[in-house]
């Protein structure tokens, strides 16, 4: 099975501008999740899309939103950029059961790592 | 307020030796844990899972080991190999409350395996 594509992998963009991330999962996942990671605060849950619903935010601003479609694959978007929106931006895929005990094993892409100048 | 907590930043052991990799976490719901592998320019890559029903899982040279009571896991890796230098992430889920789709990770170990 292929795994979890990102693209593009680097992005330079401006203050101000917006930003696109695209994310396909792996074959037959339909939760895709996005999170952020920087030096200073590690890997930060942003939020998590299934069956085309997001189900749950993390604590960021709006204008960092997201969609899926109904392949499953998800796009996330920032707008109005800032200098402390550069990081590396990661999505993970999974296929997660219910339950107390139920495995979520997230398998995540290389990232898209996204540079504010 | 950080609820998994990686409180050592970088670890150094010889090839060959053991590597112990320990993870706190402060949230009582959490009940699913995992430790990722991440190299630099790549996503972590999964390595071994918990339940919060065991105490401990092996799968080749990685073993987990949970204490609930204590609110700690380790990762051991026997023997360790240089392959094994990356950065390592400890994650937790709540399963029972509906929202296992959600990792939250501590900061992250470095470790670094000498020939």
């Amino acid at each position: 099975k292929a795994g979890v594509t990102q693209t593009p992998r680097y992005l330079i963009k401006t203050r101000g501008q917006q930003v696109t991330l695209s994310c396909s999962p792996i074959s037959g996942h339909r939760s895709v999740s996005w999170y952020q990671q920087t030096p200073g605060q590690g890997l930060q849950f942003l939020f998590e899309y299934f069956s085309e619903t997001q189900r749950n935010k993390g604590n960021f601003p709006g204008r960092f939103s997201g969609r899926q479609f109904s392949n499953s694959r998800s796009e996330m978007n920032v707008s109005t950029l800032e200098l402390g929106d550069s990081a590396l931006y990661l999505c993970a895929s999974s296929s997660p059961s219910l339950g107390q005990g139920a495995k979520n094993i997230q398998y995540f892409g290389a990232g898209t790592r996204l540079s504010v100048l | 307020d950080q609820q998994v907590k990686q409180n050592s930043p970088s670890l150094s052991v010889q090839e060959g030796r053991i590597s112990i990799l320990n993870c706190d976490y402060t949230n009582s719901m959490f009940d699913y844990f995992l430790w990722y592998k991440k190299y630099p320019a790549e996503g972590p890559t999964f390595l071994i899972s918990i339940s919060s029903i065991k105490d401990k899982n092996e799968d080749g040279r990685f073993t987990v080991f949970l204490n609930k009571s204590a609110k700690h896991l380790s990762l051991h890796i026997v023997p360790s190999q240089p392959g094994d230098s990356a950065v390592y992430f400890c994650a937790a889920s709540e399963t029972s409350g509906g929202s296992n789709y959600k990792l939250t990770f501590g900061k992250g170990t470095l470790l670094t395996v000498n020939p």
